[in-house]
C-alpha cells in the first residue's frame, strides 16, 4: 500500500530535549516536505526536499533542521524544542514539486512543556 | 513567504445544499490543487488544475482555474454530512532563488453540514 508514514504520532517531551520526527515514504516521490497545522495559521511549510541531499527552507524553518540522505526518508530534527513549537506537523511526498499532487502523512502532534 | 487567500474561513450549511469556496493570490499560478482534511487525518487531494480557465469534475465537486492565474473555486453540490472537514486551496511556485519550487496553502474554509 502505497504511504507515508510518521512517527512517533503522539509525543509529550519538555523544553530543550531533542528529538527527531521519522518520515518515509515507499511510493520512490522525489518531492517531501514538513508542514505544521496550527489553528487559524492552517499549513505552513517548513523544510522541503526536491532530492536526496537537496533540501531548501519553507516559510517557517527557524529551530527545525532536516536531512535527505536517502530518497525514502526524510527526518525533522528539532535540537532543542521549545513550547511554541507544540505543534500538529505532517509529513507530505510527491513524484514532482511541480504537480504539487502531495500524498501526507497521518500527522505527529507534538507537545512541549 | 507566498499568500493564498482563502474564503470564506468557515461555512455551516444544511445538508443538500451548494457550497462555494475560492483562493485568490497576489501571483500567477501554474497549478491550482484543492485539498481536504477529515478530523484527525491527513489532507487528500481532491483536484488538481493544471490550465488557466480549466473546469474539472470529481464526483459532487467540481474546481475551476481563474483565467487570470491567480485564483480558484471549488463547489459542492448537495452537500452531505460526509462533506465536513478542512478544505485548503494549494499552489507550487518558484522559490526565491529560481531553482526549487515551494507549495503554499491557503489557511484553509471549515464546512460542517448540518443533517
Amino acid at each position: 500500500e502505497a504511504q507515508v508514514t510518521q512517527n512517533p504520532r503522539y509525543l509529550i517531551t519538555v523544553t530543550g530535549k531533542k528529538l527527531t520526527v521519522t518520515c518515509s515514504q515507499n511510493m520512490n516521490h522525489e518531492y517531501m516536505s514538513w508542514y505544521r497545522q496550527d489553528p487559524g495559521l492552517g499549513l505552513r511549510q517548513i523544510y522541503y526536499s526536491m532530492n536526496v541531499e537537496v533540501t531548501d527552507k519553507g516559510d517557517v524553518p527557524e529551530g527545525y533542521k532536516v536531512s535527505r540522505k536517502e530518497k525514502r526518508n526524510f527526518p525533522l530534527i528539532l535540537e532543542s524544542p521549545s513550547p511554541n513549537q507544540t505543534s500538529l506537523y505532517f509529513c507530505a511526498s510527491s513524484l514532482s514539486a511541480y504537480t504539487g499532487e502531495l500524498f501526507f502523512g497521518e500527522g505527529s502532534r507534538l507537545t512541549v512543556l | 513567504g507566498q499568500q493564498l487567500n482563502q474564503s470564506p474561513q468557515s461555512m455551516f450549511i444544511q445538508e443538500g445544499e451548494d457550497v462555494s469556496m475560492n483562493c485568490t493570490s497576489s501571483s500567477i499560478f501554474n497549478t491550482w490543487l484543492w485539498y481536504k482534511q477529515e478530523p484527525g487525518e491527513g489532507p487528500v487531494l481532491l483536484i488538481a488544475l493544471y490550465k488557466a480557465g480549466e473546469l474539472t469534475s470529481n464526483g459532487r465537486l467540481t474546481a475551476q482555474f481563474g483565467i487570470t492565474r491567480k485564483d480558484s473555486f471549488l463547489n459542492i453540490s448537495a452537500s452531505i454530512p460526509s462533506d465536513v472537514g478542512i478544505y485548503f486551496c494549494a499552489g507550487p511556485f518558484l522559490n526565491s532563488g529560481g531553482s526549487n519550487y515551494k507549495l503554499t496553502f491557503g489557511k484553509g474554509t471549515l464546512l460542517t453540514v448540518n443533517p
